[in-house]
């Protein structure tokens, strides 16, 4: 059964710093592109950023709202990926999802999804 | 950046009824070396994580009820519900991927 699950969320002062933790499951993790989506408490969804598998160079792309202050990784031997949030603001307050995309000719999307993690940036 | 537009916000449909939710894209999203045109939906549930229900505009993922089909090539798309079921209630978003960011619509929500 594939499984995505999320860690690290919390409150944090405006500022601060968050890690996030995306541990993965049941499927060749270093077969696929990760992305981090969040959700605004009532609002959509917003895509934050990605990191593509290593065969086609592990390159990592961002949203212009998170770029220069939040940085993707990801640990292919311990089927985990990260996101690493710096110079947090109040608008980053959300819940946020890890997400997996084939990124291959036949299938794009993000098909597997975490329960989120909340983070909340407040004074 | 690619901007995703959905309409209607919001649309209440009876039971058994056909739902339409229309999504255009601000350029066009098919690419010429595949003919592949990079838009998926999702629904979102109460409480839930978002699920992929179409991939290049018009393949339904795997398990995916076939009363949810996609359609539309370039700049505009549509998801179709052929016969509304209760557990249809959510909110839909689309999606381009054809060049980052990633954009999404702002979403359309669909009550009974």
């Amino acid at each position: 059964e594939v499984q995505l699950v999320e860690s690290g969320g919390g409150l944090v002062k405006p500022g601060g710093s968050l890690r996030l933790s995306c541990a993965a499951s049941g499927f060749t993790f270093s077969d696929v592109w990760t992305s981090w989506v969040r959700q605004a408490p009532g609002k959509g969804v917003e895509w934050v950023g990605r990191i593509k598998r290593k065969t086609d160079g592990g390159t990592t792309d961002y949203a212009a709202p998170v770029k220069g202050r939040f940085t993707i990784s990801r640990d292919d031997s311990q089927n985990m990926v990260y996101l690493q949030m710096n110079s947090l603001k109040t608008e980053d307050t959300a819940v946020y999802y890890c997400t997996t995309d084939p990124g291959t000719s036949v299938k794009r999307g993000f098909d597997y999804w975490g329960q989120g993690t909340l983070v909340t940036v407040s004074s | 950046d690619i901007v995703m537009t959905q309409s209607p916000d919001s649309l209440a449909v009876s039971l058994g009824e056909r739902a339409t939710i229309n999504c255009k894209s601000s350029q066009s999203l098919l690419s010429t070396s595949n003919n592949k045109n990079y838009l998926v939906w999702y629904q979102q549930r109460p409480g839930q994580p978002p699920k992929l229900l179409v991939y290049w505009a018009s393949t339904r993922e795997s398990g995916v009820p076939d009363r949810f089909s996609g359609s539309g090539s370039g700049t505009d798309f549509t998801l179709t519900i052929s016969s509304l079921q209760a557990e249809d209630v959510a909110v839909y978003y689309c999606q381009q991927y054809y060049s980052p960011p990633l954009t999404f619509g702002q979403g359309t929500k669909v009550e009974i």
